[in-house]
Formats: structure tokens, C-alpha cells, sequence
């Protein structure tokens, strides 16, 4: 089965600055890879998601990369907030076009904290 | 549109004890899910269906049982409590955006029933 590893696991940055949380998996046939942000209390809510038809995709500050060769899957967070604070997952799965549901792979999670 | 609903919040369990955790959704999704979160460990599958009336394993099915009777409802059932299943658990919905391409899926959470099992 697929097998998801996620780093560091906590990161503090100061509000302003970048932050990047990397991801790898071990499945080739991962197709499918979101992102996902777990305020405090709160169920996890996907904030980006790549396929592994592109490399990159951007949402105002948050952008994803992919490297299907390597394996591994990145979140870049920039000019960070104090709201950014929370922890946050990558998943991998393979997605295909049938009735069968996906089993997304989570990775053991990376609690952020922006600073003022 | 409420989205996911889970039911209880809170529960505090003796070991041996069952119980039922519900959710449920009201945005016609096929495909529900549910997820334990330990500390350290993410979030792991439990049981996931793919419609009214099915269901399957995820990667940690034992000790619990599902069902899906009516589309929107999904239960998560623990016939005898043990103090391994304390935990935080969280339902999904979700349905799979077919494309031409590699499709995409958006799982959508509850806010999540937290169980202690003394």
C-alpha cells in the first residue's frame, strides 16, 4: 500500500516569511495528491490540491510542487499570517475514473506557527 | 447547507461498552468515509462507502462496524469498547469529479466526535 512521510513536523516562522512542509510517497501509481489545513477543533478542510498531470500549482499564497520521479510533493506558504497557524496534512492516493472511492494516505501531520 | 454533521461531540466510555457515532451529509455526496487521528499518526481509514448499502475496510477496520442505510447517514459502530479506540474520529463525504485527465476528489470533514474509553 502507499506509504506517505511528511516533514518536519512542526515548523515555527515569523509573520512574513515562507514556509515549506515536504512530503514523499512510495506508490508510483499516486496519481492524486491534496492538501489539507486542521484549525484547532476543527475537522481537516483541503486548501490545495495538485494531479499528477502538472508540476506546480498556485492559489494566491499557497503554492504545491510535484516530482513524480522523485516521489515527493511540496507546500509553500508565503508571506505567512498569524491565521495560517494549524496543522496540516499532504495525502497521496491513486484516483481513477470509476466508481471506486479513493483511499487518500495521510501523512503524520506539520503543527505551523506564525509568530508576530 | 449544514455539510458534514457528527454526533455526539463528546463521549466518555467504560471498556466493554458499545456505542454508535453518527454523520451526516447533506450534499448528495456517493462516498463516505470514516477516519480515527492519533496523536503523531494522522488520520487513518477506518471503514469508507461507496454507496447506499455498501461498505469496506479501510486500513484499520478492526473493532468497528458500518453502515449505510440511507445515502446521506453513515454509522461507525464499536461493539466493545477498548481503551485502544480512545481517539478523536472524523467523518468525510465526497464525490470523485470525473475528467478526461486524472480525476480529482474533494473530501469534505465533520468537526469530529472525541472518544475516551476508560
Amino acid at each position: 500500500g502507499e506509504n506517505v512521510e511528511q516533514h518536519p513536523s512542526t515548523l515555527s516562522v515569523q509573520e512574513g516569511d515562507s514556509a515549506v512542509i515536504k512530503c514523499t510517497y512510495s506508490d508510483s501509481a499516486s496519481n492524486y495528491f491534496p492538501w489539507y489545513k486542521q484549525e484547532l477543533g476543527k475537522g481537516p478542510q483541503l486548501i490545495i490540491d495538485i494531479r499528477s498531470n502538472v508540476g506546480e500549482k498556485k492559489d494566491q499564497r499557497i503554492a504545491v510542487t510535484l516530482n513524480k520521479t522523485a516521489k515527493h510533493f511540496s507546500l509553500h506558504i508565503t508571506e505567512t499570517q498569524p491565521e495560517d497557524s494549524a496543522v496540516y496534512f499532504c495525502a497521496a492516493t491513486p484516483l481513477i475514473n470509476t466508481g471506486t472511492a479513493s483511499k487518500l494516505t495521510f501523512g503524520t501531520g506539520t503543527r505551523l506557527q506564525v509568530t508576530l | 447547507n449544514a455539510g458534514v454533521t457528527q454526533t455526539p461531540k463528546f463521549r466518555v466510555l467504560k471498556t466493554g461498552q458499545s456505542m454508535t457515532l453518527l454523520c451526516a451529509q447533506d450534499m448528495n455526496h456517493e462516498y463516505m468515509y470514516w477516519y480515527r487521528q492519533d496523536p503523531g499518526m494522522g488520520l487513518r481509514l477506518i471503514h469508507y462507502s461507496v454507496g447506499e448499502g455498501t461498505t469496506a475496510k479501510g486500513e484499520v477496520p478492526d473493532g468497528y462496524n458500518v453502515s449505510r442505510l440511507k445515502k446521506q447517514n453513515f454509522l461507525l459502530g464499536l461493539e466493545s469498547a477498548a481503551p485502544s479506540q480512545t481517539s478523536v474520529y472524523f467523518c468525510a463525504s465526497s464525490h470523485l469529479q470525473r475528467t478526461s485527465g486524472t480525476p480529482r476528489e474533494t473530501q469534505y470533514f465533520g468537526p469530529g466526535t472525541r472518544l475516551l474509553v476508560l
